[in-house]
């Protein structure tokens, strides 16, 4: 079955300031992989996602993840965060074998907290 | 654009009460899931569908059960609530399975008292 593991539960970090979330996923073979944001109360918002090709991927609100197969990684980075940005952060992967409509597995989560 | 769209939005029951949570997925979107996501929690996996049929099966109780109609909307029933099914359940919709990238909704807290 597969895992995903988030390293830091909490992070702060300066506005302006650049920002990398760490994302570790056991799978068997190369998974879909994706990131989440969930405002307090709100529900979860699709930043970006891996299926194949690029290992570097764009997403919304200035965010981008790059896919490292030797490390069994899918961090999140961007060069310099907003106040808005402050919420909890999700890495999840979903089975890429079954072709079946399986759910994600989801990290515990990074809460991000963004100081003035 | 449409979303996926989650009703009620809040529940109040009372313990070993009935609750029943409804879906209506992103229009043309086939593939329903829910997920439930307790206080300072990760979302968990509970039940997916495909074109009406059980797709996946997570970590849903025997307590509950859901289904997708012929209109791809889907309700998760909730018996015999427990003061411990208080969450926000999500709601998840996408078009075909393996993998496409999956919508959340708004998600429907429940508070079991």
């Amino acid at each position: 079955a597969q895992s995903v593991t988030q390293p830091d539960i909490h992070i702060t970090v300066s506005e302006g300031a650049s920002l990398e979330l760490r994302c570790n996923y056991s799978y068997g073979a190369t998974p879909y992989l994706f990131w989440y944001v969930q405002s307090p109360g709100q529900g979860l918002q699709l930043l970006l996602k891996y299926f194949s090709g690029d290992t570097l991927v764009q997403g919304i609100k200035g965010f981008e993840a790059e896919f490292k197969r030797s490390q069994s990684s899918f961090n999140l980075r961007k060069p310099s965060v907003h106040w808005s940005d402050a919420a909890e952060y999700f890495c999840a992967v979903a089975d890429r074998s079954g072709g079946g409509a399986d759910g994600l597995t989801f990290g515990k989560g990074t809460h991000l907290i963004i100081q003035p | 654009a449409a979303g996926v769209i989650q009703s009620p939005r809040h529940l109040i029951k009372e313990k070993r009460e009935t609750a029943t949570l409804k879906c209506y997925p992103i229009p043309r979107h086939d593939t329903v899931y829910w997920y439930q996501q307790g206080p300072g929690q990760d979302p968990q996996f509970l039940i997916s569908f495909y074109e009406k049929m059980q797709s996946d099966k997570g970590s849903i109780p025997d307590r509950f059960s859901a289904q997708q109609f012929s209109d791809y909307h889907s309700e998760l029933n909730m018996s015999s609530l427990e003061l411990g099914d208080s969450a926000l359940y999500f709601c998840a919709s996408s078009l075909g399975a393996a993998g496409n990238t999956i919508y959340f909704g708004e998600g429907s807290w429940l508070t079991v008292v």
